[in-house]
């Protein structure tokens, strides 16, 4: 089983700023699965990213995601108010799913 | 597109529940096109994949936690997703969400979600 690990645990950054979100994997992943989702408190989370670099429909240009192999990124160019919230990378592999334990962006 | 949970609520230890999950507004393909899945989320914690299934209903997959314990299942006539839940413990608490598998491009991602069901295990 792969496992994901999201770097940092928390991320603390003032509106405007550059927001980097780190996704490892324990191996490599070769079919690029890899997916990325916001939560806020009290809600179901909902896709930004898809096979790793793909926005979703109706996501903001600000979310772009890259990487390949074990390495992943989420980057949110300039934050705005309601990016505030959770994020988790999940990956696709031998008839199983795994979900990184979470990076809260919090407010500075 | 909506995806509705219902069937939670408060059990016993050792005992039984069955989650269902209603979507609709599936335009384009219909529900029988579509992986279905449920994850889970403990208070306070991540995601946590329980089962999927896929389009037909010939490949089932769980979670080691829960395998043996759950069943996974769909009526594709009444655009429905199931969990059977038995045997439950303390650590199955948590908010199940119900959510669709995307198609192609979306390979493998959640591309729909329900708001949850809350199941809390206590005696």
């Amino acid at each position: 089983e792969i496992v994901l690990t999201q770097s940092p645990g928390t991320l603390s950054l003032s509106p405007g700023e550059r927001a980097t979100l780190s996704c490892r994997a324990s191996q490599s992943f070769t079919n690029g699965f890899l997916a990325w989702y916001q939560q806020k408190p009290g809600q179901a989370p909902r896709i930004l990213i898809y096979d790793a670099s793909s926005r979703a429909p109706g996501i903001p240009d600000r979310f772009s995601g890259s990487g390949s192999g074990t390495d992943f990124t989420l980057t949110i160019s300039r934050l705005e108010p309601e990016d505030f919230a959770v994020y988790y990378c999940q990956q696709y592999g031998s008839s199983s799913y795994t979900f990184g334990q979470g990076t809260k962006l919090e407010i500075k | 597109v909506q995806l509705v949970e219902s069937g939670g609520g408060l059990v016993k230890p050792g005992g039984s529940l069955r989650l269902s999950c209603a979507a609709s507004g599936f335009s384009g393909f219909s529900f029988s096109d579509y992986f279905m899945i449920w994850i889970r989320q403990a208070p306070g914690e991540g995601l946590e994949w329980v089962s999927h299934m896929t389009d037909s209903g010939s490949g089932l997959y769980y979670a080691d936690s829960v395998k043996g314990r759950f069943t996974i299942s769909r009526d594709n006539a009444k655009n429905s997703l199931y969990l059977q839940m038995n045997s439950l413990r303390a650590e199955d608490t948590a908010i199940y969400y119900c959510a669709r598998v995307g198609r192609f491009p979306y390979n493998y991602a959640m591309d729909v979600w329900g708001r949850g069901a809350t199941v809390t295990v206590s005696s």
